[in-house]
């Protein structure tokens, strides 16, 4: 199986900062690597696929890089509606696997 | 609008089986994969099981082989878990969610989710 590994777990940020998260992967995915954003009793949310591919209606200070093994998703200017918690996860072969989740935390 | 709306959660005893259902409406149901996700209280979201789009071929995450069935209604736009043999750590909330299979796989569609509770 393919481990997801998100780091920090969490971070407390201001409005306004710039925010980059990790991901990495423990065998090669190469893009096959999606990210989400997940608020408290709502829908998980795509943001990125394709490691860096952004979704339709995301705004445009999400931004993603990397393949293979590291990857990561920036958030270029934090909005108030970005406090939630982001996860990565795999697509590249069964079991389907997500990161522990990443925790953006006002500060 | 594409929308997944998952029921059939509940409370339910250690051993117990419970069926939850994801009706599905704004796109064309049958064209796609389906998956269960769910995510346990204070933790992260996990992977349970995929079904392809015409329900004969299914993936499991290890922690439910055995246990749990999924299965599609394509007729009726229709999800469905069965979970038999629960145990206190299927506890979550449990998401449906559409991948896309195409060249960049994702989940691109998903259910609020339904609770379950396996608890005495």
């Amino acid at each position: 199986d393919i481990q997801m590994t998100q780091s920090p777990s969490s971070v407390s940020a201001s409005v306004g900062d710039r925010v980059t998260l990790t991901c990495r992967a423990s065998q090669d995915v190469t893009t096959s690597l999606a990210w989400y954003q997940h608020k408290p009793g709502k829908a998980p949310k795509l943001l990125i696929y394709g490691a860096f591919r952004l979704q339709s209606g995301v705004p445009s200070r999400f931004s993603a890089s990397g393949s293979g093994t590291d990857f990561t998703l920036t958030i270029s200017s934090l909005q108030p509606e970005d406090f939630a918690t982001y996860y990565c996860q795999q697509a590249s072969s069964f079991p389907l696997t997500f990161g522990g989740g990443t925790k953006v935390e006002i500060k | 609008e594409v929308l997944l709306v998952e029921s059939g959660g509940g409370l339910v005893q250690p051993g117990g089986s419970l069926r939850l259902s994801c009706a599905a409406s704004g796109f064309t149901f049958k064209s796609f994969e389906m998956n269960w996700v769910r995510q346990a209280p204070g933790k992260g979201l996990e992977w349970v099981s995929w079904i392809s789009n015409s329900g004969y071929s299914k993936f499991y995450a290890d922690s439910v082989k055995g246990r749990f069935t999924i299965s599609r209604d394509n007729a009726k736009n229709s999800l469905f878990l069965q979970m038999n043999s629960l145990r206190a750590e299927d506890t979550a909330v449990y998401f449906c969610a559409g991948l896309y299979s195409g060249n960049y796989p994702r989940f691109d569609s998903w259910g609020r989710g339904t609770l379950v509770t396996v608890s005495s």
